[in-house]
């Protein structure tokens, strides 16, 4: 079965430069959900999408913006990096209104240097 | 912050054998979620549960959700060394549905 897609999967950055970082849910599935995960941490969330409209929002730096597209796929931009945003960078879909159930991709690692 | 505390953190285990994990709150959660992640890949989804005192199973795993709503625990039966992993419990609260909150994580073990 078709899977959460991330892209990349790895990306490298130098302090102050931005980075996007793209999510393309499971087909059919309408709703989009970022997380961030540190070292040893469990995934924090960040963001959520859902038919394009920003539907809940958590600890997201306000140097990040997200936007979901009309084809569902969505992108997470990351301006002026900073080392502490080096992370594991996750993003989940579900079915709005019939699970509460997230898939999530494999993930984006992401290194500021 | 934290509201979703895991024990064990950590459990080294002999191949065969069964594990047990389980996750407590002080808040009251309507669905209960259980994922498993490997190093360096996202969290797969094992079992998820909606109803207070529901006992689900898939294969070797069984999931409950506790009565009071504020916990849940997972059973490992006959573990195999690919059930290595870090095994994440996970929540939706009252409000903010679609706010997923994460568990600390036990990180299981198993030797062969």
């Amino acid at each position: 079965a078709a899977g959460v897609i991330q892209s990349p999967r790895h990306l490298i950055k130098e302090k102050r430069e931005t980075a996007t970082l793209k999510c393309y849910p499971i087909p059919r599935h309408d709703t989009v959900y970022w997380y961030q995960q540190g070292p040893g941490q469990d995934p924090q969330f960040l963001i959520s999408f859902y038919e394009k409209m920003q539907s809940d929002k958590g600890s997201i730096p306000d140097r990040f913006s997200a936007q979901q597209f009309s084809d569902y796929h969505s992108e997470l931009n990351m301006s002026s990096l900073e080392l502490g945003d080096s992370a594991l960078y996750f993003c989940a879909s579900s079915l709005y209104g019939f699970t509460y159930e997230q898939y999530f991709g494999p993930g984006t690692r992401l290194t500021v240097t | 912050g934290q509201q979703l505390n895991q024990s064990p953190q950590s459990m080294f285990i002999q191949e065969g054998e069964d594990v047990s994990m389980n996750c407590t709150s002080s808040s009251i959660f309507n669905t209960w979620l259980w994922y498993k992640q490997e190093p360096g890949e996202g969290p797969v989804l094992l079992i998820a549960l909606y109803k207070a005192g529901e006992l689900t199973s898939n294969g070797r795993l069984t999931a409950q959700f506790g009565i009071t709503r504020k916990d849940s625990f997972l059973n490992i039966s006959a573990s195999i060394p690919s059930d290595v992993g870090i095994y994440f419990c996970a929540g939706f609260m009252n409000t903010g549905f679609q706010k997923l909150v994460f568990g600390t994580g036990t990180r299981l073990l198993v030797s062969p």
